[in-house]
């Protein structure tokens, strides 16, 4: 079954860097674009970054633009977001997410449980 | 702000149905773009509910109910059960943006 486990959340100080990595199994990785979605507290959902099949095109929300970076190992089947420059209004659940197409226009059909990532001194 | 617009909170007794509307705007639903619907429990995975503004995935039940028309959608949730109490968020994909948006999430109290 489809499974994505996300890992390497957090406490961190404002303006410290974190990487988070989400490992997947039970599909075929490389053909699918990925994103990653954050959930600040007592807060809705928010779309963070975008990356596509083969990862040759990321996008970003502008909330994090220049300052988070997507990844993608197609041979290990993981994903990852390094983020830098953090800020306490980045502190949020980070939720790896599948999308169902290879560019990432559709919906998100599997989601991670999510890992904690909170910036503060 | 929200680029996709919901209902903070909407509510039902046992057996009701309701709705949740979704306003989205030219660069995504007017654009084409589909909405799809999540619920989601604190703690949890969200859920994918129904995708591609009508479509159930495999074991949602048929309770569960999707539209859209012109740059609206909704969601409606039919024969409410407790077990419905949930927050659920629609989410597109918007041309201007280049990326995914969400609603601000609508949470359903079961009365």
């Amino acid at each position: 079954q489809v499974q994505l486990v996300e890992s390497g959340g957090g406490v961190v100080q404002p303006g410290g860097s974190l990487r988070l990595s989400c490992t997947t199994s039970g599909f075929t990785f490389n053909i699918y674009a990925m994103h990653w979605v954050r959930q600040a507290p007592g807060k809705g959902l928010e779309w963070v970054a975008l990356i596509w099949y083969l990862g040759t095109d990321e996008y970003y929300a502008d909330s994090v633009k220049g300052r988070f970076t997507i990844s993608r190992d197609n041979s290990n089947n993981r994903l990852y977001l390094q983020m830098n420059d953090l800020r306490a209004e980045d502190t949020a659940v980070y939720f790896c997410a599948r999308a169902s197409d290879s560019t990432g226009t559709t919906d998100f059909d599997y989601w991670g449980q999510g890992t904690l990532v909170t910036v503060s001194s | 702000q929200s680029v996709l617009t919901q209902p903070p909170s909407v509510s039902g007794a046992p057996g009701q149905r309701v709705t949740i509307s979704c306003t989205g705007s030219s660069s995504n639903f007017g654009a084409g773009y589909d909405v799809h619907w999540y619920q989601h429990l604190p703690g949890t995975a969200p859920k994918l509910l129904i995708y591609r503004n009508k479509n159930r995935p495999s074991g949602v039940p048929d309770r569960f109910s999707g539209s859209k028309s012109g740059t609206s959608a909704s969601l409606a949730i039919a024969g409410l059960q407790a077990e419905d109490e949930a927050d659920y968020y629609c989410q597109s994909y918007d041309s201007s943006l280049s990326g995914s948006v969400f609603g601000g999430g609508t949470k359903l109290t079961v009365l």
